[in-house]
């Protein structure tokens, strides 16, 4: 059974760019959360999409946004990129049916830095 | 607010000696407890897990955690650490909000096994 996978592995990008980062689930996995990972902050959590419908947000600005398509696969979004957006982003899948007794399955993220 | 404190964020230790990672959350309802582990270049990957049960938890490698509700504490612990358990642990805690999961990740606590 194949992984999460996360494309693309590494960026680099100027401030005031803006990119968007692809996460393809466990097959069968219906629910995409999407995190950021600084040394400073540990994991912090952006959003989940579920069934294309995104279900749960944490406190990002609306500069950080997301997608996902009826086969499960997310797309984040992040515009006018700052400096401080410099981060390990981190997709996790799951099934998504069970109302917090999932494990989550990461993928190898996608490191973006912003120059 | 859940929260999730590690207050550990650097452990350094000699090969075969006793390790205890200190986990405490906040949150006023039901959890569900993890501990996840992101090795030098790897994915971070589920070590261990409590939903409910024996309070007392085993996970891969040797691993345990026990759940001490009194003390909102999930201290992950192993009687011998190896060279190859170098990595970086996470804590986090899940809850059902409104029939979905939230999720909250401690910062991370970085072990360097000497050898």
């Amino acid at each position: 059974k194949a992984g999460v996978t996360q494309t693309p592995r590494y960026l680099i990008k100027t401030r005031g760019q803006q990119v968007t980062l692809s996460c393809s689930p466990i097959s069968g996995h219906r629910s995409v959360s999407w995190y950021q990972q600084t040394p400073g902050q540990g994991l912090q959590f952006l959003f989940e999409y579920f069934s294309e419908t995104q279900r749960n947000k944490g406190n990002f600005p609306g500069r950080f946004s997301g997608r996902q398509f009826s086969n499960s696969r997310s797309e984040m979004n992040v515009s006018t990129l700052e400096l401080g957006d410099s981060a390990l982003y981190l997709c996790a899948s799951s099934f998504g049916t069970s109302g917090g007794s999932e494990t989550q399955y990461f993928g190898p993220g996608t490191r973006l830095l912003v120059l | 607010a859940q929260s999730v404190s590690q207050h550990n964020h650097h452990v350094i230790l000699s090969e075969a000696a006793s390790l205890e990672l200190g986990c405490n959350y906040s949150y006023g309802g039901t959890v569900n407890l993890f501990w996840y582990v992101q090795y030098p270049g790897q994915h971070l990957q589920l070590l261990l897990k409590y939903f409910s049960g024996d309070p007392l938890v085993k996970g891969i490698k040797g691993f345990e955690a026990e759940f001490i509700k009194s003390k909102f504490s999930f201290n992950l612990r192993k009687p011998s650490v190896q060279w190859s358990d170098t990595a970086e642990y996470f804590c986090a805690v899940t809850s059902n909000s409104g029939g979905y999961q939230k999720v909250t990740f401690g910062i991370g606590t970085k072990l360097q096994v000497i050898p």
